[in-house]
């Protein structure tokens, strides 16, 4: 089975500055995908980006934007320029089939 | 705008009392899923429809249960909750299913409690 492992609970960064989020997962499968939901409080879950397994290059999404190591089974997420609207919690998920398996979460906080 | 609703956004129920959440879409994606998410954890996918295809994780208790009257709408029903049902409740939807490219798309989800 699948895991995706986020190690941090809760990190915190200054407005303006770069946070980067760890993500691990484990799997067998060689066609997957990576995702980052936010899920702000009391906010839906909206995807913040998406990386298919298959591509070499990072995805970036504006300020977003993340360090895919597919030998080390590592997806972070690199925030730069962190703004107020950034604090929520952040899961990392994998697909690989219709199932979604998320990390545990990490929850940001941007201080101004 | 195209988005998936769910209402209500709160719910109460009692102990052993049905209680039905409802889930639309206006996407005209074809896979509904139901997610339990309890405080300060992952999302639990608890079963999807791939059209009118009920899919049903292993681990969920029989007491869910989901109805998927047409492609715009989506049910969970608790048949009897319990302390442990109390939770927020998510439905998400993607175009299709397979392949793990899907992006699903979330709806603000309904936090359900349990007296």
């Amino acid at each position: 089975a699948q895991t995706v492992t986020q190690s941090q609970p809760e990190m915190s960064v200054q407005e303006a500055e770069t946070v980067t989020l760890s993500c691990t997962y484990d799997t067998s499968e060689s066609d997957y995908y990576l995702f980052w939901y936010k899920q702000p409080p009391s906010r839906q879950m909206i995807l913040v980006i998406r990386q298919e397994a298959y591509k070499q290059q990072n995805a970036t999404e504006n300020r977003f934007s993340v360090n895919f190591q597919k030998a080390a089974k590592s997806f972070s997420l690199k925030i730069s320029d962190s703004q107020l609207g950034d604090a929520a919690m952040y899961f990392c998920a994998y697909s690989s089939g219709s199932r979604l398996t998320f990390g545990e979460g990490t929850q940001l906080t941007v201080n101004p | 705008d195209a988005m998936v609703i769910q209402n209500p956004r709160y719910q109460v129920t009692q102990f052993g009392k049905p209680v039905t959440l409802s889930c639309s879409q206006t996407l005209n994606h074809n896979v509904m899923y139901w997610y339990q998410q309890k405080s300060s954890q992952a999302p639990k996918l608890l079963f999807h429809y791939y059209d009118k295809d009920f899919n049903n994780e292993a681990d969920t208790p029989d007491n869910f249960q989901s109805r998927r009257p047409n492609t715009s709408f989506c049910f969970l029903d608790i048949r009897s909750p319990g302390l442990g049902d109390a939770a927020m409740y998510l439905c998400a939807t993607s175009r299709v299913r397979g392949g793990g490219q899907e992006t699903q798309y979330f709806g603000p989800g309904t936090r359900l409690l349990v007296l």
